[in-house]
């Protein structure tokens, strides 16, 4: 059964860059047509997916954050990762990463990372 | 981007009723849309995909149907653990887009 844990800073300055990185267990990251997920969540609003990443390099952002953002995947340590640059108050949210069927919808869930950005 | 729209933002219900819950895209995504619930202080789990697939291990009470631009959650008779938010997602064209929700609470 496919698990993910987010890691990472709760609290980052103004300015500064996001980093956190999704550990995934009980499936290869490299295996299958997967694409790997990274979706936030204001405080008490909805979602908005980041991005997404396969093994083999392919990546798409979101156009509304691809001057700011990139996501790698690491294979040898089975998990991927997210940065955000020049991070104001509004990036506050709850991160989630989550495995992705194809490009399509969402099955496997992380449990969320709360990052807060104040100085 | 695809615009999604849940309306309305929340609704009531009791236990036993049966409930719909619509979505409405901004332009046509044939049936590439999925359902989503998230309870407080959860990550969302997913009901349906393709429009009205039902997710393996997810109760057969929960529905979904439509296309197009319209498509309807339906929980045919509601149970206490059924009350949380709920979310449409749409897969058709980039950027991957989220409706903003439909909180189901207990009348």
């Amino acid at each position: 059964q496919v698990q993910l844990q987010e890691s990472g800073p709760g609290l980052v300055k103004p300015s500064q860059t996001l980093s956190l990185t999704c550990a995934v267990s009980g499936v290869s990251i490299s295996s299958g047509g997967h694409f790997w997920n990274w979706i936030r969540q204001h405080p008490g609003k909805g979602l908005e997916w980041i991005g997404h990443i396969h093994y083999s390099g392919s990546i798409y952002y979101n156009p509304s954050l691809k001057s700011r953002v990139s996501i790698s995947v690491d294979t040898s340590e089975n998990q991927f990762s997210l940065k955000l640059r020049s991070v104001t108050a509004g990036d506050t949210a709850l991160y989630y990463c989550a495995r992705g069927i194809s490009t399509d919808w969402f099955d496997s869930w992380g449990q969320g990372t709360l990052v807060t950005v104040s100085s | 981007a695809i615009q999604l729209t849940q309306s309305p933002s929340s609704l009531s219900a009791s236990v036993g009723d049966r409930v719909t819950i619509p979505c409405r895209a901004s332009q046509g995504i044939s049936s590439a849309l999925a359902w989503y619930q998230q309870k407080p202080g959860k990550a969302p789990k997913l009901l349906i995909y393709d429009a009205s697939r039902l997710e393996s291990g997810v109760p057969s009470r929960f529905s979904g149907s439509g296309s197009g631009t319209d498509f309807t959650l339906t929980v045919s008779s509601l149970q206490a653990e059924d009350f949380a938010t709920y979310y449409c997602q749409q897969f058709n064209i980039y950027p991957l887009t989220f409706g903003q929700g439909t909180r189901l609470k207990i009348k």
